[in-house]
């Protein structure tokens, strides 16, 4: 069964160290989603992309983050400085469309980011 | 603004018992969906459901049930006969139609259901 695949496991960083949180996407879907979850808090919504470019994104995905879909499997998310509360668990998440058919979100297993 | 609240904080019962988890939603969109996904202790979210607003027929798969009653806004989950493998932290998630595949998923803050054998 395709799946969401997130590398690593496991990111451990110092403060103010830029990270790259890779994903690939079930492989014919369309539209990729980062959100996050600070420990044993809600899930948190971060940027949807679509096309190449972003779609929407929270408050929370502020000029520290970005993404990028470097090549034709990856989607990735950037932190350009970490600070110790961007410590969470982040889920990558892909769907195959916007219909109804196709919209439902399906997560990888996380990346839980570390910063000390 | 969109919020969902899932009072129950966390839920232990004995294996074979049913139980409900409580999801009660708000919303300024006409149309949605609701959506419940578990996390098992090794962290990743598994979709479970998904029902549109402008279908409250309730659904019962398995163990599994639904009850989507858009008149109190709630989306309750039900597990029939629990096992210990259902033990997990179950989310309630909301997202509008209208906006096409774009728009991310507003989460409930979880209830951890403890399946004691």
């Amino acid at each position: 069964e395709p799946e969401v695949t997130q590398t690593p496991s496991h990111q451990v960083t110092q403060m103010g160290q830029e990270v790259i949180l890779r994903c690939v996407p079930i492989s014919n879907h369309l539209y990729f989603y980062w959100y996050r979850q600070i420990l044993g808090q809600k899930v948190e919504f971060l940027v949807s992309f679509y096309n190449n470019e972003i779609s929407e994104k929270s408050e929370i995905f502020d000029d520290q983050f970005s993404v990028e879909r470097p090549d034709g499997s990856n989607f990735t998310l950037k932190i350009r400085s970490t600070k110790l509360e961007d410590s969470a668990m982040y889920f990558c998440a892909s769907s195959e469309g916007f219909t109804t058919a196709k919209n439902i979100q399906y997560f990888g297993a996380g990346t839980r980011l570390s910063v000390l | 603004a969109q919020k969902v609240t899932q009072a129950q904080t966390e839920i232990s019962v004995v294996e074979k018992e049913d139980v409900t988890l409580d999801c009660v939603y708000e919303t300024r969109d006409t149309t949605y969906y609701l959506f419940w996904y578990k996390q098992p202790p090794s962290g990743e979210l598994v979709f479970l459901i998904r029902r549109n607003s402008f279908d409250e027929q309730n659904e019962i798969s398995g163990r599994y049930s639904w009850n989507f009653q858009k008149s109190t806004s709630s989306f309750n989950f039900t597990i029939t006969a629990s096992q210990v493998v259902d033990s997990a932290v179950y989310f309630c998630a909301l997202r509008p139609i209208s906006g096409g595949g774009a728009d991310g998923l507003t989460f409930g803050k979880g209830t951890h259901l403890i399946i004691q054998p």
